[in-house]
């Protein structure tokens, strides 16, 4: 089924250790998100990618970083990660057409950090 | 800067109850204005959208419309089932070239038999 792909679904990091998120869309829309999740807070932009090559910080980027790998794929990663960034990772993509299409969102990677 | 203010919840209601939703916005261009769905254990999903001002984005009985003058995009359904438990965020898109959504908080939703 096409859409937005999210790996992996749950992780347990400790504080300190890295790791990377994937995503990936097979729907070549050009522009990919990604948000986190706390509760009471709704969902706020990290980083995001408009089109291939191009990536931009978003609300709350400190501490993460990205690669926009090629136009499929879209990797968030914690250098040293924080309990601060337990949180539930949500990675989105759109064609680009100025919001006139709503966003695709993956399922979500459920990560905590102790 | 862009902001959505959404309703506080939770919200409980019994089956065939009236829903709404507040939501209203900030914004300082024409944005483009959203209901997301999120089920449990699940991403979100765009319930319905609406992208100028009057237009009414409607979508599974629940409908809601853009309301420059009162900058609101309420989400009202008439008659609300189990299934329509979860929780609805508001959201609006700036309409520049990097499509940023801003959310606002999320409402949860239950509906009881």
């Amino acid at each position: 089924n096409a859409g937005v792909t999210q790996t992996p679904k749950f992780q347990v990091l400790k504080t300190g250790q890295s790791m990377t998120l994937q995503c990936a869309q097979d729907m070549n829309h050009n522009s990919m998100y990604w948000y986190r999740q706390d509760p009471g807070m709704g969902l706020r932009l990290i980083y995001y990618s408009a089109s291939e090559g191009t990536t931009d910080k978003g609300e709350v980027p400190n501490g993460y970083n990205v690669s926009r790998l090629n136009k499929r794929e879209f990797s968030l990663r914690l250098e040293s990660a924080a309990p601060s960034q337990t949180s539930v990772y949500f990675c989105a993509s759109i064609e680009g057409l100025g919001g006139l299409e709503g966003y695709t969102f993956g399922s979500g990677t459920r990560l905590t950090v102790v | 800067g862009d902001s959505v203010t959404q309703m506080e919840g939770p919200v409980t209601l019994s089956e065939e109850a009236f829903l709404t939703i507040n939501c209203t916005y900030t914004a300082t261009g024409y944005p483009s204005l959203f209901w997301y769905v999120q089920y449990p254990g699940e991403g979100l999903q765009l319930l319905l959208k609406a992208t100028k001002a009057d237009d009414k984005g409607s979508n599974k009985g629940f409908e809601a419309t853009y309301r420059k003058e009162t900058t609101s995009f309420h989400l009202e359904k008439g008659s609300v089932q189990v299934s329509d438990s979860a929780v609805y965020f508001c959201a609006l898109s700036d309409n520049t070239g990097a499509n940023n959504l801003f959310f606002g908080t999320g409402t949860r939703l239950t509906v009881i038999p």
